[in-house]
């Protein structure tokens, strides 16, 4: 079974300020990996994704994240952050080999970015 | 990327009644879609798979009887909420996906039982 760790529950941030949002993932197979945002009593919106290839993976909204497959990382990066990035982070993996793709979520990272 | 709909996007009900939220993939077929629950400030809890003209699939714990799905066709899953209780008001989100594709995210559904 797969599990995913989001190990900051929450993150403070000064604006334009870089930022690290940390993901440890676990599982036996090969897995997917992805970042989504979620503002406020909304739903969840795609940042990144990990499929393959290169290990380093660029996403909307001037995010990028590295997977590391020997600490299985997938820290969440973004060099300035602006105001409007304050939202709720969410790690994902989804089991390669399943038909179903049904994703396993972290329990999320409050970013909160201070001007 | 594909649109999912999710509606309505609130709700409010009585306790004892039941509440229907509709999930459509307004452009592309979905073979599979998937219903999640979110309590405040938690994750993303996994309700139910269901795959189109077949019986969902429910994660150890979600009262299938409670948690009506049905997945009539490509386009359209529909999750009830029978006999409502307080305890039921959550975030519910759906997604959908085709094969060899990502799941992609409705808006949410707001549920409060009062």
């Amino acid at each position: 079974a797969q599990s995913v760790t989001q190990l900051d529950s929450q993150v403070p941030v000064f604006e334009e300020a870089p930022v690290e949002l940390r993901c440890n993932y676990s599982s036996s197979v090969s897995v997917y990996l992805f970042w989504y945002v979620q503002y406020p009593n909304q739903g969840l919106q795609l940042l990144l994704k990990y499929l393959s290839g290169s290990t380093l993976v660029k996403g909307i909204n001037g995010f990028e994240a590295e997977f590391n497959k020997s600490q299985t990382s997938f820290h969440l990066r973004k060099p300035s952050v602006h105001i409007s990035d304050t939202a709720e982070y969410f790690c994902a993996v989804c089991d390669i080999r399943g038909s179903q793709g049904n994703l396993i979520f972290g329990k999320g990272t409050k970013l909160s970015v201070k001007p | 990327g594909a649109v999912v709909s999710q509606h309505p996007s609130r709700v409010i009900c009585k306790s004892g009644t039941s509440v229907k939220i509709e999930c459509r993939s307004l452009d592309f077929q979905a073979t599979t879609m998937f219903w999640y629950r979110q309590f405040p400030k938690q994750s993303l809890m996994l309700m139910a798979t269901s795959n189109e003209g077949s019986k969902a699939t429910y994660e150890q714990g979600v009262e299938k009887d409670k948690f009506l799905i049905n997945h009539a066709s490509l386009t359209l899953s529909t999750l009830t909420v029978t006999s409502a209780h307080p305890e039921d008001s959550s975030f519910y989100i759906c997604s959908a996906r085709a094969a060899r594709m990502e799941a992609f995210f409705g808006q949410g559904t707001r549920l409060t039982v009062v």
